[in-house]
């Protein structure tokens, strides 16, 4: 069993849409969340930092994580076209610069116009 | 914010070659930095971490000999696969972490060897 599981999708959706991508995991060592956006051909850049449950949200993203179920989401509010990519989950145990992160498979999104 | 230069973006090499591949933290001091390799729609594979001055370590399966990985630097990290085949041919990407920042990575590599 993988210690991340990510629906690879593909998933489509029309502009302005509402679109939900989710994670689990398995190991409750895992304390710090983030999620990636990747571009084809492109290094992944970082979109949303996590630790606690709850919700964060940066402008039209929000994250969500519940640890007591062991589940991660990223919502992306009136998706663009420009939110074509592939969104990358990814943990680590500890906040420390050598602590190795953990990475889903990826789900690649595609927002039609 | 934390910026990570990676080069060559593309390279094409012969058979039997030897390809390097830099990486550099351009406004941040890398402590560890680490190697992935991607292959089409897949995710990312970490293939070794490698810190300031030490030796790398590698993940099972990755041949040490063939990957070289050089940290010389808190700035840069080099990664040198040696007699390169094709079926090394793959996006190669970097990531850097320091204190106070978390992991930023570089644009990749993408090795085709012929």
């Amino acid at each position: 069993q993988k210690e991340v599981e990510q629906d690879p999708g593909p998933l489509s959706v029309p502009e302005g849409a509402i679109v939900s991508l989710n994670c689990t995991y398995s190991n409750s060592a895992f304390q710090y969340f983030m999620w990636y956006r990747q571009y084809s051909r492109k290094g992944p850049e970082l979109l949303m930092y996590t630790y606690s449950s709850g919700n964060k949200e940066d402008g039209r993203f929000t994250a969500q994580v519940d640890k007591s179920s062991k589940y991660i989401s990223l919502f992306i509010r009136d998706s663009q076209p420009s939110d074509s990519a592939t969104y990358l989950c990814a943990m680590r145990t500890q906040e420390t610069s050598g602590s190795r992160l953990t990475f889903g498979e990826g789900t690649q999104l595609t927002v039609n116009p | 914010g934390a910026v990570v230069s990676q080069h060559p973006s593309w390279v094409i090499c012969k058979s039997g070659t030897s390809v390097k591949i830099e990486c550099r933290s351009l406004d941040f001091q890398a402590t560890t930095m680490f190697w992935y390799r991607q292959f089409p729609k897949q995710s990312l594979m970490l293939m070794a971490t490698s810190n300031e001055g030490s030796k790398a370590t590698y993940e099972q399966g990755v041949e040490k000999d063939k990957f070289l990985i050089n940290h010389a630097s808190l700035t840069l990290s080099t990664l040198t696969v040696t007699s390169a085949h094709p079926e090394d041919s793959s996006f190669y990407i970097c990531s850097a972490s320091g204190a106070n920042y978390g992991y930023t990575f570089g644009s990749g590599t993408r090795l085709t060897v012929v």
